[in-house]
């Protein structure tokens, strides 16, 4: 069965850092690329970045661009994304998305999401 | 590219044919996905490639169109189906519609 699961969401002041997980199973990950879409409170969905297997080549959104940095670690199953410089409207519950078929980005498997709160 | 989804909300009856649709900004042939999420949920894939049933989903859920127009179609809305729907284009970065939240009065 495959399975997400990100965790690292917290409560950080304007300005500050954070670091999200997003461990996965029941697939061979180091064959699949992997986003990271967001939904603020009251908004839509937004995809923020995405990460190649193999290569690792990444891709972000115009709006996190030079302040999120996606990774992954294919031993560990798992893929990041590093939260810089956050502002208040970078609150938003945090996915993870399985990209079945890259490039086309079908994400085909999410996991449950992670709150990040920026507030002072 | 922008993406155009409408409407943005609506109410309809069990039984109800619903329909939602998607317009691109530019041409971006069938590269055009539906998601369903529930609060709370994660997002789950109905629809991929603008009409390919994803595997498991009901068959009263399908899609359709080519170049910049798209449909979503619940043919016969049933209670389990209220959540906001969104289309997801493809071009050289992923990018969603505004979403549709459907109401099953």
């Amino acid at each position: 069965e495959v399975q997400l699961l990100e965790s690292g969401g917290d409560l950080v002041q304007p300005g500050g850092s954070l670091r999200l997980s997003c461990a996965t199973s029941g697939f061979s990950f180091s064959n699949f690329a992997m986003s990271w879409v967001r939904q603020a409170p009251g908004k839509g969905l937004e995809w923020l970045s995405a990460i190649r297997a193999g290569d690792g080549r990444t891709w972000y959104a115009d709006t996190v661009k030079g302040r999120f940095t996606i990774s992954r670690d294919d031993s560990r199953g798992t893929v990041y994304l590093q939260l810089n410089s956050l502002r208040g409207e970078d609150t938003a519950v945090y996915y993870c998305a399985r990209d079945r078929d890259f490039p086309k980005d079908v994400f085909d498997f999410w996991g449950q999401g992670t709150l990040v709160t920026v507030s002072s | 590219i922008q993406m155009t989804q409408s409407p943005s909300s609506l109410s309809a009856s069990v039984g109800d044919r619903v329909a939602i649709t998607c317009q691109a900004s530019r041409h971006i042939t069938n590269q055009l996905h539906w998601y369903q999420h529930k609060r709370g949920e994660a997002p789950k894939l109905l629809i991929f490639d603008a009409s390919i049933l994803e595997t498991g989903v009901p068959s009263r859920f399908s899609g359709s169109g080519y170049g910049t127009d798209f449909t979503f179609t619940i043919s016969s809305l049933q209670p389990e189906d209220s959540a906001t729907y969104y289309c997801q284009q493809h071009d050289d970065i992923p990018a969603f519609g505004g979403g549709t939240k459907v109401e099953v009065k």
